[in-house]
């Protein structure tokens, strides 16, 4: 069974750094790309960021771009966000999701449970 | 304001067929783009629906149907039923933006 473990959530200071953690479970995760999908409280989901199988190639939504570093450790079958210069807007629940298929054909099949992110003074 | 544009919400009574529309532009959706549906139920995580435009995922019932055409593309619910009460988004890719892209999704009210 495919699952997908969110981890590193909570309270930070406008300003402040915190780094989420996905563990990964029930398949060949170096065999998928990885993407971290947002969603501020009551609103919708936004793309933040994507990495290749092998970790080689990532991509970022313009609002992360040289503040949020996506990365993975296949050896621990684990995906990593770290987010600096934390703002309020950046206040959600962030999702942990497996692609299945190509990156521009792709679909998120499967999607970790959540951990909140709040930025708060 | 979402690149791809969804109701905010759509209604039905028990038994009735509703759609939700997406739609997008030429760099998209129409730029022949694969669109894909997510099922978000009350306080849970996003779950796929439709993916590649009109294929199901194992175990979703086949009252769910996906279609596309030009810019835009729908979400079919048949025989609707309580517990399909939930926020649905269309997600695609956008090539200018070089950007996946969601919709701002619709919440799905069972009368």
């Amino acid at each position: 069974e495919v699952q997908l473990v969110e981890s590193g959530g909570g309270l930070v200071q406008p300003g402040g750094s915190l780094r989420l953690s996905c563990a990964a479970s029930g398949f060949t995760f170096s065999s998928y790309a990885m993407h971290w999908v947002r969603q501020p409280p009551g609103k919708g989901l936004e793309y933040v960021s994507a990495i290749s199988p092998n970790g080689g190639i990532t991509y970022y939504a313009s609002s992360v771009k040289g503040r949020f570093t996506i990365s993975r450790d296949n050896s621990k079958n684990t995906l990593y966000l770290q987010m600096g210069s934390l703002r309020t807007e950046d206040m959600a629940v962030y999702y942990c999701t497996r692609r299945k298929g190509t990156v521009t054909t792709g679909s998120l099949d499967y999607w970790g449970q959540g951990t909140l992110v709040t930025v708060s003074s | 304001q979402s690149v791809l544009t969804q109701p905010p919400s759509v209604s039905g009574a028990p038994g009735q067929r509703v759609t939700i529309s997406c739609t997008g532009s030429s760099s998209n959706i129409g730029a022949g783009y694969d669109v894909h549906w997510y099922q978000q139920l009350p306080g849970t995580a996003p779950k796929l629906l439709i993916y590649g435009n009109t294929n199901r995922p194992s175990g979703v019932p086949d009252r769910f149907s996906g279609s596309k055409s030009g810019t835009s593309a729908s979400l079919a619910i048949t025989g609707l039923q309580a517990e399909d009460e939930a926020d649905y988004y269309c997600q695609s890719y956008d090539s200018s933006l070089s950007d996946w892209v969601f919709g701002g999704g619709t919440k799905l009210t069972v009368l």
